[in-house]
Parts: structure tokens; C-alpha cells; sequence
């Protein structure tokens, strides 16, 4: 049973490009979330969906940043016109359920590192 | 403000030599108390999820133990192979967000 799979592992880009973050949740699983590490911070929360709509996006910048999880194929997140502050590590997490059950369990992806030149 | 305080930072045990990490929270309401172990250029992995206070569970040489303001992760008698970093979250109950609010992790180095 695979995991959460996240590509590309590793992406560099350039001041002013476009990255790209793909994410396929565990199987069965329909609820993703999107976290962000900095360097020597903790993960924060950006955004939370489920296939076709986004649920929560209170940690998401409200520019630049988007996120989809359309009802075929992988979550992406997209970072427009990246800056240097941008770089980080992205985790893509999912559930099966949610509440409070053991359906609730976010299982996370081994993440994209970005870099950003 | 759903809050997560770990403690200690970093901690340094001998092989054998037992001991805690404390995660306390600040939350309006906790669905959930979550711990993850994360090793370097990888992402967390799961362990145990905690309900209720008075809620414990148990994993080879992990115990995880809850109350109504911290969590306690036990490690009995650590190898080597349980260096990585501890994190904890917390999920708080009311409205549609399942978003999990993390710590800053406890970095554990168990040495031979």
C-alpha cells in the first residue's frame, strides 16, 4: 500500500519563476493538506481540501500561492513568481476521514524541497 | 491562540538511559494530540494519536500519555536508531479546518 507520494523531491528555480508541487494522497485517502517548513521552523499549516474544493486556506500567503486537488489526478501546489524567501521544504499530508476517530490521521509525504536562487 | 510548546530543544541520552519529552498546548478546544517522528530530509512519520486525558498508548520502546494541558512522550531504555526529531501537534476541535498546529520538535540523539 503506498504512501503519500510527492514530485519532484528536490526543485531549484529562479527569482521570478513558477514551481510546481505535485502530490497523489495515500489510496482511499480524499482529504490533503499542504504544510511548509522553513529552515529551523516547525511545519505550518497552509492549506487543507478535499477533491474539487478547498476547505481552509487561512495559512496560505495570499498572493502568489495556489492550490488545487481536481477530481482526477494529483494536488498541486503552485508558487508563482518564487522569491528567495520561498524556499523551504513542502509537505503534502492526507487523511481518510476527519473528526475525531482514528480515520483522522494526517500521513505525510517525504516532501519537495525548494530552492530558490 | 492554539499554541505548542516542546521542550526540552534538544536532548542527549546515553543508550539505556530513559526519558521524557513534555509537548504542552494551549488549545480552545483538542480533537487531537498528535506525535510524529521525523528523521533528517524526511518527512514526519506518524505515531500516536491521543483523544482524551488519561489516554495512553504504546509503541515498542515509545509511550505516549495525555492531560488536559500536556503530553508526555516516554522513551524506555532508547537505541541509537530512536535519534531523529519528536514533533507534536495538536488539532483543535469546532468548524471544518482539520489542520494539525505544530511544535518546534525535540531533537533527540541517543548515543552507544
Amino acid at each position: 500500500n503506498a504512501g503519500v507520494m510527492q514530485n519532484p523531491r528536490h526543485l531549484v528555480r529562479r527569482r521570478g519563476q513558477e514551481a510546481r508541487l505535485r502530490c497523489s494522497p495515500m489510496k482511499g485517502h480524499s482529504h490533503v493538506y499542504w504544510y511548509r517548513q522553513l529552515p529551523e521552523e516547525g511545519l505550518k499549516f497552509m492549506v487543507y481540501l478535499q477533491k474539487e474544493n478547498i476547505i481552509d486556506e487561512s495559512g496560505m500567503p495570499k498572493e502568489r500561492f495556489s492550490a488545487e486537488f481536481p477530481k482526477e489526478g494529483p494536488s498541486i501546489l503552485r508558487i508563482q513568481q518564487v522569491v528567495r524567501g520561498d524556499s523551504a521544504a513542502y509537505f503534502c499530508a492526507s487523511s481518510l476521514r476527519t473528526g475525531g476517530s482514528s480515520y483522522n490521521e494526517q500521513f505525510f509525504g517525504p516532501g519537495t524541497r525548494l530552492t530558490v536562487l | 491562540e492554539d499554541q505548542v510548546t516542546q521542550s526540552p530543544e534538544a536532548l542527549r541520552l546515553q543508550e539505556g538511559e530513559s526519558s521524557s519529552l513534555n509537548c504542552s498546548y494551549t488549545v480552545s478546544g483538542l480533537r487531537g494530540l498528535f506525535w510524529y517522528r521525523q528523521d533528517p530530509g524526511k518527512g514526519p512519520e506518524f505515531l500516536f494519536t491521543l483523544y482524551s486525558a488519561g489516554e495512553e498508548k504504546e509503541k515498542e520502546r515509545l509511550k505516549a500519555t495525555l492531560t488536559k494541558k500536556e503530553s508526555f512522550l516516554h522513551i524506555t531504555a532508547p537505541k541509537p536508531e530512536d535519534s531523529a526529531t519528536y514533533l507534536c501537534a495538536v488539532q483543535a476541535d469546532g468548524g471544518a479546518t482539520n489542520k494539525l498546529i505544530f511544535g518546534t520538535g525535540t531533537l533527540l540523539a541517543v548515543q552507544p
